[in-house]
């Protein structure tokens, strides 16, 4: 299995544009994580889907952040304008319940906003 | 909602030594508690992981302790090698993993050759 997968790895942007982050969890996964991690807030858990479905979006820091599951193998994470406080690593990170309680995490997509 | 804080936020150790990286809860209910090894520019990794029904879990130079009573785990690390040197993350949850993680806040371990 290739775990899971995020694109971009990097992106650059500049403030008031749109970015879209991209993930795919490991396949036979039910859960889906979306965390955002920074040196002065950590790592902090956006959102997350069970059987494509949004359970906990608590952690949405507002509503330029918005995050969807059209189907079991892909999801994404867009935010509309961006601003440079989310300037940040965000992370994709996926788990089954039929198995080990483990959260495996994407490599991360590192975002600068201009 | 649950609320973990982890102690110390930075920790060197001359190689050989052993490391100790504390963490405490505040929900009862929490019942899975799992530590992440995040090296430098890469992504967490778990490491080892405790349920509420065990005192304590050895793997190899890792072990983690668990106080349900008090409200805290730990993690050690002994015969502590150059490799270990990382982010080191506590996280807690309920339902034995089936809902969201809460993290501490990160201890950055230094292993001092």
């Amino acid at each position: 299995d290739a775990g899971v997968i995020q694109s971009p790895r990097h992106e650059v942007t500049e403030m008031g544009q749109e970015v879209t982050l991209r993930c795919k969890p490991i396949s036979g996964h039910d859960y889906l994580f979306w965390y955002r991690q920074t040196m002065m807030r950590g790592l902090e858990l956006l959102i997350y889907f069970n059987n494509n479905v949004p359970i906990d979006d608590s952690g949405m820091p507002e509503d330029r952040f918005s995050a969807k599951m059209p189907n079991a193998s892909f999801s994404t994470l867009k935010i509309q304008p961006s601003e440079p406080r989310d300037s940040a690593v965000y992370f994709c990170a996926s788990r089954s319940t039929g198995t080990r309680e483990t959260q495996y995490f994407g490599p991360g997509t590192r975002l600068l906003v201009l | 909602g649950e609320n973990v804080e982890q102690h110390p936020s930075t920790l060197s150790v001359q190689e050989g030594d052993s490391a100790v990286i504390k963490c405490t809860y505040s929900d009862s209910a929490s019942n899975y508690f799992p530590w992440y090894k995040q090296e430098l520019g890469k992504r967490p990794q778990l490491i080892i992981d405790i349920r509420s029904n065990v005192g304590e879990k050895k793997d190899q130079r890792i072990a983690v302790t668990l106080n349900k009573t008090a409200k805290h785990f730990s993690l050690h690390i002994t015969e502590t090698q150059p490799e270990d040197s990382a982010v080191y993350f506590c996280a807690a949850s309920k339902n034995f993993g089936n809902e969201k993680l809460t993290f501490g806040t990160g201890t950055r371990l230094t292993i001092i050759p």
